[in-house]
């Protein structure tokens, strides 16, 4: 596509409920991030995929929270038993290779949990 | 581990005035340099980025920012702004040897008033 598209643009959840967030890079990008942004906070990052390399996990905040790629496509934000402290707007953005080109951000999930 | 600091979090400043957001890093290894722009309601962009060479580097809207290394720097100045450059401002480091992993500081918005 044309950007980074990320769904559902607005998520309303239930403490304790799972929640699954999603991404679509633009095509042809091989590094994909996601990274949480907290009310007047900066971007925290949370997970880099490249390629078909290992994941960069290294800013998962807790073992709730987990993501997947197959391939150069598609990724999924999974986070189980979401919790206040889980409200934030997700942002997920994917380059051609390496940050020094720039990333492509989307336009973020806005998760509420209540 | 590299952090960014950003000084200020919030900017006012008067049409046509200059302005400079402050921007400090601290990393043990060499790092490459950037400023993303949030314009209201949209998503997060390159504005400007320092990788190596000119110690100066510009953007095509009026900005630029300098990269000192002795005081781990890379402010963003821009001698005359406009409404329209009201924003939120990141900066941010990721490692020169191009994990692609972004650090960014907490953002600072600019008010830009007529």
């Amino acid at each position: 596509g044309a950007g980074v598209s990320q769904s559902p643009s607005n998520k309303v959840t239930e403490k304790g409920k799972d929640v699954e967030l999603r991404c679509d890079p633009i095509s042809g990008h091989t590094a994909l991030y996601w990274y949480r942004q907290r009310l007047g906070q900066g971007l925290e990052f949370l997970i880099y995929f490249q390629g078909n390399s290992a994941p960069d996990k290294s800013g998962l905040p807790s073992d709730r929270f987990s993501a997947e790629r197959t391939g150069e496509s598609v990724s999924t934000l999974t986070i189980q038993r979401t919790q206040q402290e889980d409200s934030a707007v997700y942002l997920c953005a994917s380059t051609q290779g390496g940050a020094t080109i720039g990333y492509t951000f989307g336009s973020g999930t806005r998760l509420t949990v209540v | 581990a590299q952090s960014v600091t950003q000084l200020d979090s919030q900017v006012p400043v008067f049409e046509e005035a200059p302005v400079e957001l402050r921007c400090n890093y601290s990393s043990s290894v060499s790092v490459y340099l950037f400023w993303y722009v949030q314009y209201p309601n949209q998503g997060l962009q390159l504005l400007l980025k320092y990788l190596s060479g000119s110690t100066l580097v510009e953007s095509i809207n009026g900005f630029e920012a300098e990269f000192n290394k002795s005081q781990t720097s890379f402010h963003l100045r821009k001698p005359s702004v406009h409404i329209s450059d009201t924003a939120e401002y990141f900066c941010a480091v990721s490692l020169s040897s191009n994990t692609g992993k972004l650090i960014f500081g907490q953002g600072t918005t600019l008010q830009v008033k007529p």
